[in-house]
């Protein structure tokens, strides 16, 4: 059974950069599949950040591609999110996913979402 | 590139069928099968509940069906149970590679 985790700083300042973790068990993401970042901020709905392909290709949201790295680490089994020059619009609940045999954006399994807010 | 359109809120009883709208462009939602619609409760990940427009995963009720005509999508949920009260989100694939979201759906069973 795949399980998804997120980890990293609960709390970023303004200008710096939010960076997460995903780690995964139950399969390795160097065999297949596509793997993702979607986030929900406060009061408002689901986002798409990006996609990373089991071979490193990236997929980016256009109005976050300029301030976005999403990457593998296959020795660790896990998968990262870097986000840029963050401001209080970046604070959210960040959850990372796994597609599966189906189409692109359709994520299967997903981490329990991790709080990150942006704040001095 | 826009979010899809959903509405806001839809209501409806136990043991009645409700229908979720998802509205897109022929960029989206009119050009590509891959549609799909989450359930989220409050405080928890979503949850994948129909994919490819129609396609349910293992484990997911047949209350739950999946269509669409045009650009829009809609999510039908039969026999509305009080487990079923949460917020549901579409997503579709969208040309160069992108994927969007709605707004959500706030679904109330009275």
């Amino acid at each position: 059974q795949v399980q998804l985790q997120e980890s990293g700083p609960g709390l970023v300042k303004p200008s710096e950069t939010l960076s997460l973790t995903c780690s995964v068990s139950g399969y390795f993401i160097s065999i297949g599949y596509h793997w993702g970042w979607i986030r929900r901020p406060p009061g408002k709905g689901l986002e798409w950040i990006g996609t990373v392909s089991h071979t490193g290709t990236t997929y980016y949201s256009p109005s976050l591609r300029s301030r976005i790295t999403i990457s593998l680490d296959t020795s660790q089994n896990q998968f990262s999110l870097r986000l840029n020059s963050v401001t209080a619009a970046d604070t959210a609940v960040y959850y990372c996913a796994k597609e599966g045999d189906s189409g692109f954006g359709a994520f299967h399994v997903w981490g329990q979402g991790t709080m990150v807010a942006v704040s001095s | 590139q826009s979010a899809l359109t959903q509405p806001a809120s839809v209501s409806g009883s136990p043991g009645q069928s409700i229908t979720i709208s998802c509205t897109g462009t022929s960029s989206d939602i009119g050009s590509y099968n891959y549609v799909s619609w989450y359930q989220q409760h409050p405080g928890k990940a979503p949850k994948l509940m129909i994919y490819d427009v129609t396609n349910r995963p293992s484990g997911v009720s047949d209350r739950f069906s999946g269509s669409k005509s045009g650009n829009t999508a809609s999510l039908t949920i039969s026999g509305l149970r009080a487990e079923d009260e949460a917020e549901y989100f579409c997503a579709s694939y969208a040309s160069s590679i992108t994927l969007l979201f709605g707004g959500g759906t706030k679904l109330t069973v009275l």
